[in-house]
């Protein structure tokens, strides 16, 4: 069983529309939890990270984390075609060794 | 503030060639950290650097893969002889201090093995 699951998508959605992304997870040890977003041909870059369970919001992202479901999810509001991309979860148990998702790739339709 | 930078962007090699890569992380950054990341899947830890100390490589394959990182600053990843399941980009990352959570990441270098 890996680590990290994540479905691959790809999901393409319209513009203006609310997306939810999702990752699951089996090492009851992870305690940090971060979305990256990953445009074509350039690196990772970190969009959200949480500590533990609960909640963070930053402008049209949520991310949510449910340690007791083993469930991490990335709601974006308000889609834009800029939102394109592919997005990746990543999580730790030390906040040393990073396990990462395969990426949901995401198309915003204008 | 200047980013991660790595070069070659690609490099194109036949099977059994050998390859390396260049990475300069963030000034002030102690911490390295290069990554797999094959078509499809997501970044693979190859080895973690604290200053110029290996802190995990437990995941590169040793027996054609070597990384240093001279000084505490730039690093090097070589692969020799390059097999074709190495076509992959081959991400670096730099944080500030080891534990922290946010790795600022390159853009890659994409190897196409052939």
């Amino acid at each position: 069983q890996k680590e990290v699951e994540q479905d691959p998508g790809p999901l393409s959605v319209p513009e203006g529309a609310i997306v939810s992304l999702n990752c699951t997870y089996s090492n009851s040890a992870f305690q940090y939890f971060m979305w990256y977003r990953q445009y074509s041909r350039k690196g990772p870059e970190l969009l959200m990270y949480t500590y533990s369970s609960g909640n963070k919001e930053d402008g049209r992202f949520t991310a949510q984390v449910d340690k007791s479901s083993k469930y991490i999810s990335l709601f974006i509001r308000d889609s834009q075609p800029s939102d394109s991309a592919t997005y990746l979860c990543a999580m730790s148990a030390s906040g040393n060794q990073f396990y990462f998702g395969t990426g949901t790739s995401l198309t915003v339709i204008p | 503030e200047a980013g991660v930078a790595q070069s070659p962007r690609y490099k194109i090699i036949e099977k059994r060639q050998s390859v390396a890569f260049w990475c300069n992380p963030i000034s002030g950054h102690a911490t390295l950290y290069w990554y797999q990341q094959i078509l499809g899947q997501g970044p693979k830890l190859l080895i973690q650097f604290q200053n110029n100390g290996v802190v995990d490589d437990s995941q590169l394959p040793k027996d054609r893969f070597s990384a240093e990182r001279l000084k505490g600053v730039d690093s090097t990843l070589k692969i020799q002889p390059a097999k074709l399941e190495d076509s992959a980009v081959y991400l670096c990352a730099s944080s500030l201090i080891q534990g922290q959570n946010i790795q600022y990441f390159g853009a890659g270098t994409r190897l196409s093995v052939l």
